[in-house]
């Protein structure tokens, strides 16, 4: 079946300029994630939404990014008045969703943000 | 939250086993311990995750200690293709879930 896909692949944009991302969940996965990656770096946590829970924000790392989700599909990711910094790749995972025992995540091949 | 510590690095050759160890010394009751494999370009693929003591599925083995302030991943006879960035991730799964932690990850250079 389908996986997670992410659009676009590929974003190059001016600093300054907005930017949305979007990610498409594998279908009845109730729980999304996004995460960031810079250049050689490990995966930064950013957002989580468990159904129509209200999602923790805290890991955004300002008030430049915020995300959305609609019901318990897709989601996007947005990044105003983009710095150079915010270039990396960012991901998106899903997962079933919590069950009382563990569940693995499924994560997307990522979008790539360039910030110039 | 547990946060975790793990090698920055390892080499290996083909056949050999690789144990790669992950500290999380804040680990919570409802934490389970997973481990992902993540490949240049591609996004993580998950490997393997336990609770306590030993599990084995057909890639991989995760050994927890009793006090499960550490995990070693264990792949038998690595081949070439394993050559990957490998993550302990540690996070309670639970209906409070708030925050995955991935660690700096361990990158497995294996060898001819």
């Amino acid at each position: 079946g389908a996986g997670v896909s992410q659009s676009p692949s590929n974003k190059v944009t001016e600093k300054g300029k907005d930017v949305e991302l979007r990610c498409d969940p594998i279908s009845g996965h109730t729980a999304l994630y996004w995460y960031r990656q810079r250049l050689g770096q490990g995966l930064e946590f950013l957002i989580y939404f468990q159904g129509n829970s209200a999602p923790d924000k805290s890991g955004l790392p300002s008030d430049r990014f915020s995300a959305e989700r609609t019901g318990e599909s897709v989601s996007t990711l947005t990044i105003q008045r983009t710095q150079q910094e915010d270039s990396a790749v960012y991901l998106c995972a899903s997962s079933p969703g919590p069950s009382g025992i563990s569940y693995e995540q499924y994560f997307g091949p990522g979008t790539r943000l360039t910030v110039t | 939250l547990a946060k975790t510590t793990q090698p920055i690095s390892m080499d290996s050759y083909e056949g050999q086993e690789v144990n790669i160890t992950c500290s999380h010394n804040n680990i919570a009751t409802n934490d389970y311990i997973t481990w992902y494999q993540q490949f240049p370009s591609q996004g993580p693929r998950f490997i393997i995750q336990g609770y306590k003591t030993k599990v084995t599925n057909e890639v991989a083995s995760l050994f927890i200690p009793a006090d499960r302030k550490s995990s070693t991943l264990s792949l038998p006879r690595v081949s070439l293709s394993d050559t990957a960035v490998y993550y302990c991730l540690v996070g309670d799964m639970g209906y409070n879930f708030n925050k995955f932690y991935f660690g700096s990850g361990t990158k497995l250079n294996v060898k001819p």
